[in-house]
């Protein structure tokens, strides 16, 4: 089992629409959690980190649910511009290493 | 914010040749820095963590010997990929940690293609 595994999609959305990404991690003892952004042949851009009590970010909200060990991230009033490879990442423990997710294509069109 | 830089941006050599990328942090002091490499359409994939002064620690499967680390100051960490092949053609990316509100920054990645 991977330890962060998340659906590639892509998901394809039209301009506006609302769209929601999951996650899952297998390591109950991990610590931090974050979604970056990456977009074709860039380096991943943090947009945003995960807390325990869900947190949202303009357009984004991301929550965390550490019995089920899943991660989401919720783009409402999706962009063209949001259209990029989102990937989940975790810090499974103390040390300073990131797991990260295979990622999950968002496609948003006109 | 934190600055890492990261040259060069792509290669292109000769299979059987080494390659050299450069990852400098700008302003601020970089302890610990992480090389990842990511293949088309999968996740980045940690190869190896570095300390400054101090030998790189690789993850499994990881060839050290192919892979050379170097973190010789607390600006500058170097990777050499050494008798290159086809199949170590990727995307390769460093991240240092900073320190200071999240913690990791990226550079801009390397794109490797080695003929």
């Amino acid at each position: 089992r991977k330890e962060v595994e998340q659906d590639p999609g892509p998901f394809n959305v039209p301009e506006g629409a609302t769209v929601a990404f999951n996650c899952t991690y297998s390591n109950s003892a991990s610590q931090s959690f974050f979604w970056y952004r990456q977009d074709c042949r860039k380096e991943p851009k943090l947009l945003m980190s995960v807390y325990s009590s869900g947190n949202e970010d303009g357009r984004f909200t991301a929550q965390l649910n550490r019995a089920s060990q899943y991660i989401s991230l919720l783009i409402r009033d999706s962009k063209l511009s949001d259209s990029a490879t989102y990937l989940c990442v975790v810090n499974p423990n103390a040390g300073n290493m990131l797991t990260f997710g295979g990622g999950t294509r968002l496609m948003v069109k006109p | 914010g934190a600055v890492v830089s990261q040259h060069p941006s792509r290669v292109i050599c000769k299979s059987g040749t080494s390659v050299k990328i450069e990852c400098r942090s700008l302003d601020f002091q970089a302890t610990t820095m992480f090389w990842y490499r990511q293949f088309p359409k999968q996740s980045l994939m940690l190869m190896a963590t570095s300390n400054e002064g101090s030998k790189a620690t690789y993850e499994q499967g990881v060839e050290k010997d192919k892979f050379l680390i170097n973190h010789a100051s607390l600006t500058l960490s170097t990777l050499t990929v050494t008798s290159a092949h086809p199949e170590d053609s990727s995307f390769y990316i460093c991240s240092a940690l900073t320190g200071t509100g999240h913690g990791y920054t990226f550079g801009s990645g390397t794109r490797l293609t080695v003929v």
